[in-house]
């Protein structure tokens, strides 16, 4: 079975400054998704990045980007330049590849806290 | 474009009580997901359904949960009897169709007494 692990409950970083948020996964497979995803506490879950496994170039959207290691089985997520709106639960997701099978594996998640 | 909408936000009942949640996809979503999010924790899906069919439901406690969705757009999520470990949050989620990005709701926040 898949398995999510993000072994940082909390992480807080002052506003303007870079913070990086780890994800491990475990999978036989060799085709999948990866997703980080941002759920403020209007619990509505937000998209922030998503990566292919078999894309060897690391994903990036504005002032997100990960760091993606296959080999390693890592996928963290850096923010740079945090701003106050970034303050939230993230979680880190896994997804197979095929159609048919899309649930999103969740990890327990990383509360950001963005100090003014 | 109007986002997934669900209803109630909140719900507290008392255990062995009945409760149901309601969910309306993006329009035009064939694959629509039920996700259970206790404190803490990531989601959970419970159930996937592909247009009115459903893909997976491995994970859904079919003695006490059970869900549909008749013409393939909006989803009803039932507890019958709801017991304490299901207070959690509940979550929908649409997709244009397998394999395309997940759209979440707001949830809805149930407290079981």
């Amino acid at each position: 079975a898949q398995t999510v692990t993000q072994s940082q409950p909390e992480m807080s970083v002052q506003e303007a400054e870079t913070v990086t948020l780890s994800c491990t996964y475990d999978t036989s497979e060799s085709d999948y998704y990866l997703f980080w995803y941002k759920q403020p506490p209007s619990r509505q879950m937000i998209l922030v990045i998503r990566q292919e496994a078999y894309k060897q170039q690391n994903a990036t959207e504005n002032r997100f980007s990960v760091n993606f290691q296959k080999a390693a089985k890592s996928f963290s997520l850096k923010i740079s330049d945090s701003q106050l709106g970034d303050a939230a639960m993230y979680f880190c997701a896994y997804r197979f590849l095929n159609f048919g099978n899309e649930k999103l594996t969740f990890g327990t998640g990383t509360r950001l806290t963005i100090i003014p | 474009e109007a986002g997934v909408a669900q209803s109630p936000r909140y719900k507290i009942i008392e255990k062995r009580q009945s409760v149901a949640f309601w969910c309306n996809p993006i329009s035009g979503h064939a694959t629509l997901y039920w996700y259970q999010q206790i404190l803490g924790q990531g989601p959970k899906l419970l159930i996937q359904f592909q247009n009115n069919g459903v893909v997976d439901d491995s994970q859904l406690p079919k003695d006490r949960f059970s869900a549909e969705r008749l013409k393939g757009v909006d989803s009803t999520l039932k507890i019958q009897p709801a017991k304490l470990e299901d207070s959690a949050v509940y979550l929908c989620a649409s997709s244009l169709r397998g394999g395309q990005p997940q759209h979440f709701g707001d949830g809805t926040r149930l407290s079981i007494l």
